[in-house]
């Protein structure tokens, strides 16, 4: 089975801009979890999407968004770019809860 | 607030050393402990714990939980320079929302 895919991997973006990723869980997994991972603060949740609703959220501002898919595609938008916004962003989808496989992230610098 | 602390925050052994990664948790509602392993960019799942006192063993490396002493701690035996890496736990409370530590960044030496 192919993994999680997520594109692009690599972004750059200046402040105050706006940024759509995309993540495409294993074939199969209806759950998709977002986290932002940065050096400091390790890894941290973001949201979750179950069958196109989000099940979960993190303790994020509203700039940062997601949905999913009826394919179990899922996007996440940050909205209006700040510098502490640069980091890697991760998906991971999983079939049975806690056990989750992660796609190899976006890193987004934002200038 | 619920969270998650791992110690050592990093730990340098030789190649052939037995090392023991903590984790303690203070989670409302604790489902279960988990254990990932991340190389360069993805973790990748070692352990779910659900149960204490029962091991769980994957070749050198095994795991445990103490539901009562709100800890797990990960061994690794006869460690290779391939075992480096930084190990994540997390807890997943009773939303399935997993709570993660900051990880130890483990530096095996030839």
């Amino acid at each position: 089975k192919a993994g999680v895919t997520q594109t692009p991997r690599y972004l750059i973006k200046t402040r105050g801009q706006q940024v759509t990723l995309s993540c495409s869980p294993i074939s199969g997994h209806r759950s998709v979890s977002w986290y932002q991972q940065t050096p400091g603060q390790g890894l941290q949740f973001l949201f979750e999407y179950f069958s196109e609703t989000q099940r979960n959220k993190g303790n994020f501002p509203g700039r940062f968004s997601g949905r999913q898919f009826s394919n179990s595609r899922s996007e996440m938008n940050v909205s209006t770019l700040e510098l502490g916004d640069s980091a890697l962003y991760l998906c991971a989808s999983s079939l049975r809860m806690g056990e989750q496989y992660f796609g190899p992230g976006t890193r987004l610098t934002v200038t | 607030e619920d969270k998650v602390v791992q110690s050592p925050l990093s730990l340098v052994v030789h190649e052939g050393d037995t090392v023991t990664l903590n984790c303690s948790y203070e989670v409302t509602n604790f489902r279960s402990l988990l254990w990932y392993k991340q190389e360069k960019k993805a973790p990748t799942f070692l352990f779910m714990l659900t149960s204490s006192g029962i091991e769980k063993k994957s070749g050198r490396l095994s795991s445990i939980l103490d539901k009562k002493e709100l800890f797990s701690i990960l061994n690794i035996t006869a460690t290779q320079t391939g075992d480096s890496a930084i190990y994540l736990c997390a807890d997943m409370d009773s939303n399935y929302q997993l709570i993660w530590g900051a990880g130890t960044k483990l530096i095996i030496k030839p």
